[in-house]
């Protein structure tokens, strides 16, 4: 059974670029959350998907964006990149039983350098 | 507003001791609590998750973990370390129905040969 899939793995970027990362999660979940994490804030929440809908979100500015598709696989894009964005996103997916006890599957991550 | 506290950042330790890493927890509901760990350059894997019933919960590479809901803890405990036990933990909490796992800022944890 495959995976958690995110790519690129690793990307570099300059300021004011945009950027876009591709999550597929393992086949039959439907939940996709994405985590952003620095050495300085830890693992940060950045939103949750469902069915194409987000149901969470994170207290990130609205340069961070994602979707999910009918596959449930997801992407999410950040614009206008600032060197803070550099960190470690990643994704997670989980079936959907409703009860708070879902289990994440993490995948590896796109470690992503804005200079 | 769901949070986990991790109070030491690093923890270390001979391989064959006992190893413990500390979480406490705050919800205004019943918290459902997980730890992960991270290798380097990896993604974060699942060890084990306290939902309801038996406070001491078991779960992969020899890993244990005790609730204590007076103390508002869930300590992750191994009776005998291992080399390979070194990488970066993780303690989660999600309250009730959020669709949201909130991290601690995890514990590094080092076992010497």
């Amino acid at each position: 059974k495959a995976g958690v899939t995110q790519t690129p793995r690793y990307l570099i970027k300059t300021r004011g670029q945009q950027v876009t990362l591709s999550c597929s999660p393992i086949s039959g979940h439907r939940s996709v959350s994405w985590y952003q994490q620095t050495p300085g804030q830890g693992l940060q929440f950045l939103f949750e998907y469902f069915s194409e809908t987000q149901r969470n979100k994170g207290n990130f500015p609205g340069r961070f964006s994602g979707r999910q598709f009918s596959n449930s696989r997801s992407e999410m894009n950040v614009s206008t990149l600032e060197l803070g964005d550099s960190a470690l996103y990643l994704c997670a997916s989980s079936l959907e039983s409703g009860s708070g006890a879902n289990v994440l599957t993490f995948g590896a991550g796109s470690r992503l350098t804005v200079l | 507003a769901q949070s986990v506290a991790q109070p030491e950042d690093q923890v270390n330790v001979a391989e064959g001791n006992p190893l413990t890493v500390k979480c406490t927890y705050s919800v205004s509901g019943n918290p459902y609590l997980f730890w992960y760990v991270q290798y380097p350059n990896r993604g974060l894997q699942f060890l084990l998750k306290y939902i309801t019933g038996d406070n001491l919960v078991k779960g992969s590479y020899g890993f244990e973990a005790e609730f204590n809901k007076s103390q508002t803890s869930f300590h992750l405990k191994k009776p005998s370390a291992l080399v390979s036990d070194s990488a970066l933990y993780f303690c989660a909490v999600r309250e009730g129905h959020d669709y949201k796992l909130s991290f601690g800022a995890g514990t590094t944890v080092t076992v010497r040969a």
